[in-house]
This record gives structure tokens, C-alpha cells and sequence, in this order.
């Protein structure tokens, strides 16, 4: 497709359940992003790919989190015991890998509601 | 560390008037500066971004921000604004230099523009 992709558009689960959010970047770009927004905290990093590696899992609010990335591709974000503060919308981003001065492109985002 | 600090979280204004959305930043080190604009249940798109040289940015739907290192500021502005420009928009840094795991962007918590008819 011409631009990221994410599926779920919506979600709707119940506190305790686990889910799996997929992220289909742009072909060819090497670095993907998840980042998660929400009412309180604002647009906040979450995880960094380059290729399947994840360098980056600072932004990782806690171990209930884990991401991974296949064939340097599609990423899932999965979110297990899900809590009723998981509930935001949580976006990928790529970008071609290549340096800091370039453009992250976004995906619609996927909305988490807890109940 | 890099935070960003967007000052005004609502900004109403009318058709045709010109919009200044305020955007400051905290940085130790050089940062690259962006804008982008968050359309009702989209995810964002880029609307500039400042990475050296002028300092007069000008980017798509006829926005543009002036890079101030002085003030720390990113400043978005339009000379006149229509009804479609009603979004969120995001100011963001990210480190200059590195990709990657350094390469994560920081946002500010975003501003709603308001274009009443």
C-alpha cells in the first residue's frame, strides 16, 4: 500500500484480556516506531525497530508490553492483562532508516478501549 | 532530555484570520524541529519540519514556522485559515544527528485549532 497501515481501526476488550495491534509500514523503510496517545500523557514513544531488532524499548510502560517485527516488516504490539490506563490510540510510524533529518510517516492508529 | 511545550491546548479564530500556534522547546543538544496536524480520526501528517539552514520554514496548506534558537521557539503560523484546517497539531523534536534509537520523536501535547465560519 502507498501508506502504513494498522489493523485494528478499533478495539474493544475487556480488563485482563490480552491484545495484538499490527503495524504494516511502507514498503522498504527499515525503521518503525510505536508510539501511544492518550488523554492524560499526550503522544508518548513507545518502541523502536531497525529491521526485527529492537534497540529501543525504553518507552515500554511495563513488562505487560512487548513488541516484535518479522521479515523487517509487519510489527505487532501486544499488550497482555490489559489494564483500563491502557486504553489510547496507539500508532505506528516508519521511515527509511537512514538518519534523524528524515520524515517518520504515521498510520491512522488503532483505538484500545479497556472496560 | 528534549520536552516541548505547546502553550495554548485550544485556539479558536475565524475564517480568514491569520493563526499563530506557540511552540517552545528544552534541549542540551541540537534537535531537529516538526510540525504535524492530526485530522479527526487519522493518525498525523507532516507539515514541516526545520533541519538547518533558513530559518523561515514553509511546508504544506500554506503553513510555515520561523526557527527561533534564541527563544527556543518553532512558532506555526497562517496568514489566513479556512474551515478544513480545523485539527490538532503537534509540535515535536527529535535529536539531531542520530537515527534510530535516538531518533524517536518527542511531542508537545498538542494545540486544537477552531476555525469558526
Amino acid at each position: 500500500g502507498a501508506g502504513v497501515s494498522q489493523s485494528p481501526s478499533n478495539k474493544v476488550t475487556e480488563k485482563g484480556k490480552d491484545v495484538e495491534l499490527r503495524c504494516d509500514p511502507i514498503s522498504g523503510h527499515t525503521a518503525l516506531y510505536w508510539y501511544r496517545q492518550s488523554l492524560g500523557q499526550g503522544l508518548e514513544f513507545l518502541i523502536y525497530f531497525q529491521g526485527n531488532s529492537a534497540p529501543d524499548k525504553s518507552g515500554l510502560p511495563s513488562d505487560r508490553f512487548s513488541a516484535e517485527r518479522t521479515g523487517g516488516s509487519v510489527s505487532t504490539l501486544t499488550i497482555q492483562r490489559t489494564q483500563q490506563e491502557d486504553s489510547a490510540v496507539y500508532l505506528c510510524a516508519s521511515s527509511l532508516g537512514q538518519g534523524a533529518r528524515e520524515t517518520q510517516y504515521f498510520g491512522p492508529g488503532t483505538r484500545l478501549l479497556v472496560l | 532530555a528534549q520536552s516541548v511545550t505547546q502553550l495554548d491546548s485550544q485556539v479558536p479564530v475565524f475564517e480568514e484570520a491569520p493563526v499563530e500556534l506557540r511552540c517552545n522547546y528544552s534541549s542540551s543538544v541540537s534537535v531537529y524541529l516538526f510540525w504535524y496536524v492530526q485530522y479527526p480520526n487519522q493518525g498525523l501528517q507532516l507539515l514541516l519540519k526545520y533541519l538547518s539552514g533558513s530559518t523561515l520554514v514553509k511546508g504544506i496548506n500554506g503553513f510555515e514556522a520561523e526557527f527561533n534558537k534564541s527563544q527556543t521557539s518553532f512558532h506555526l503560523r497562517k496568514p489566513s485559515v479556512h474551515i478544513s484546517d480545523t485539527a490538532e497539531y503537534f509540535c515535536a523534536v527529535r535529536r539531531a544527528g542520530y537515527g534510530g534509537s535516538q531518533g524517536n520523536l518527542i511531542f508537545g501535547k498538542g494545540t486544537k485549532l477552531s476555525v469558526k465560519p
